[in-house]
């Protein structure tokens, strides 16, 4: 069963500065898509980026961007310019269509912003 | 565009009672999701329809979980009887199509937390 681990429970940075969260996961599939989805306190879970395994380069939006080492099963978010709307709890996803349709989540990181 | 709706947003229960919660998905969305997630974990699906039909309900306690999507447009999910550890945030989502494979996304609603006393 693929499993996705996230090690750090809260993470702080100061406005400006930029953050990376950490993700391993677990797979023996070779294709596969990465998600990162941001939870602020209203409950909603948004999408902040995503990453096809079959890519080599790396997703970027904006201010986020990932840095994908699929060998090393690794897929961290780097938050540049963090601004206090950043401040949420941020998921780390995994889903394979060839092994269920089902996205697997890790347990989170609680990202402070501080001013 | 309306996004996925929830209701209610907060209930409170006794153990052994019952409990439903709502969920109308985007417009034109043929997947809907509902997921559980405990406090301090991160979601886990319960079930997944395709338009009326389900695709996935292998995690979904069906001892005491149900969910029906009649018309493939709004869903129920009930609980009967709640016990303590169904205490959770009940999220529901929705896409285009079913899985994640092209350019599609999940889009979730705002959630229902359910405390069972």
């Amino acid at each position: 069963a693929q499993t996705v681990t996230q090690s750090q429970p809260e993470m702080s940075v100061q406005e400006a500065e930029t953050v990376t969260l950490s993700c391993t996961y677990d797979t023996s599939e070779s294709d596969y898509y990465l998600f990162w989805y941001k939870q602020p306190p209203s409950r909603q879970m948004i999408l902040v980026i995503r990453q096809e395994a079959y890519k080599q380069q790396n997703a970027t939006e904006n201010r986020f961007s990932v840095n994908f080492q699929k060998a090393a099963k690794s897929f961290s978010l780097k938050i540049s310019d963090s601004q206090l709307g950043d401040a949420a709890m941020y998921f780390c996803a995994y889903y394979c269509g060839s092994a269920g349709n089902m996205l697997t989540f890790g347990g989170g990181t609680r990202l402070m912003v501080k001013p | 565009e309306a996004g996925v709706a929830q209701s209610p947003r907060y209930k409170i229960i006794e153990k052994r009672q019952s409990v439903a919660f709502w969920c109308n998905p985007i417009s034109g969305h043929a997947t809907l999701y509902w997921y559980q997630q405990i406090l301090g974990q991160g979601p886990k699906l319960l079930i997944q329809f395709q338009n009326n039909g389900v695709v996935d309900d292998s995690q979904l306690p069906k001892d005491r979980f149900s969910a029906e999507r009649l018309k493939g447009v709004d869903s129920t999910l009930k609980i009967q009887p709640a016990k303590l550890e169904d205490s959770a945030v009940y999220l529901c989502a929705s896409s285009l199509e079913p899985g994640l494979g092209g350019t599609d996304t999940q889009y979730f609603g705002p959630g229902t937390r359910l405390t069972v006393l």
